[in-house]
């Protein structure tokens, strides 16, 4: 089955750690994108990649890093930098550069819980 | 101001309600308008979407656009128990970037 994998489910962090979320796709989609999710904020977007070897600040960058040495992987670290780092963690991917809904129809995974201890 | 505002409730109905969700955005360079669904502690799903002003329906749900106001809405009519859940309308251009509004929260109580 095509699809989205985030590892792991539930992630916990001490103060000052950093961590990397896994983000892994077989649907052959060339963008991806890392989306936070907090209660009353909807989705911001931390960081997208449109192809390989590239990526993108999104709204919310700061205190993340993301790399993108293959198609289908796109890690998140959330590093000691970003303060407030208690949220749910979204992958998805798209595949632009076509007409219609092929090119915006996003496929999300199910999400990294991420809590600070 | 964010380029897509959604009221995030909660919103609370009985079964067999319809109901109306509401989204406005900004930025007229938008031409892609979708509504995803989100059970509890799960990634969002697409459930509708629309490219041009008008309505686009699909059994129980309408999608609705109005581009010269810059209104998203979704209908849901003969709500059940089973559609509680979080509603994030969402915006996008050519390349494949979406804006998501902040989400609703939909209660159907039997």
């Amino acid at each position: 089955d095509g699809g989205i994998t985030q590892s792991p489910k539930y992630l916990f962090r001490k103060e000052g750690q950093n961590v990397t979320l896994s983000c892994e796709q077989n649907l052959n989609h060339d963008a991806m994108y890392w989306y936070r999710q907090d209660p009353g904020q909807g989705l911001r977007l931390i960081y997208y990649s449109q192809i390989v070897n590239d990526f993108q600040k999104g709204d919310i960058a700061e205190g993340y890093s993301v790399s993108r040495e293959k198609k289908e992987s796109f890690p998140l670290t959330v590093t000691s930098a970003q303060k407030n780092p208690t949220a749910f963690y979204l992958c998805a991917s798209t595949q632009p550069g076509g007409t219609g809904l092929g090119e915006t129809e996003a496929f999300f995974g199910q999400g990294t819980r991420l809590t600070v201890v | 101001q964010k380029e897509v505002e959604q009221d995030p409730g909660p919103l609370s109905v009985p079964e067999g309600a319809i109901v109306s969700l509401n989204c406005t955005y900004s930025n007229s360079a938008f031409q892609y308008f979708m509504w995803y669904r989100q059970y509890s502690r799960k990634g969002p799903e697409l459930l509708m979407y629309t490219y041009s002003s008008g309505n686009k329906e699909d059994g129980r749900f309408t999608a609705q656009v109005d581009k010269s106001s810059k209104y998203i809405s979704l209908f849901i009519r003969d709500s059940q128990p089973s559609d509680s859940a979080t509603y994030l309308c969402a915006t996008g251009t050519s390349y494949g970037k979406l804006t998501f509004g902040q989400g609703t929260i939909l209660t159907v109580h039997p």
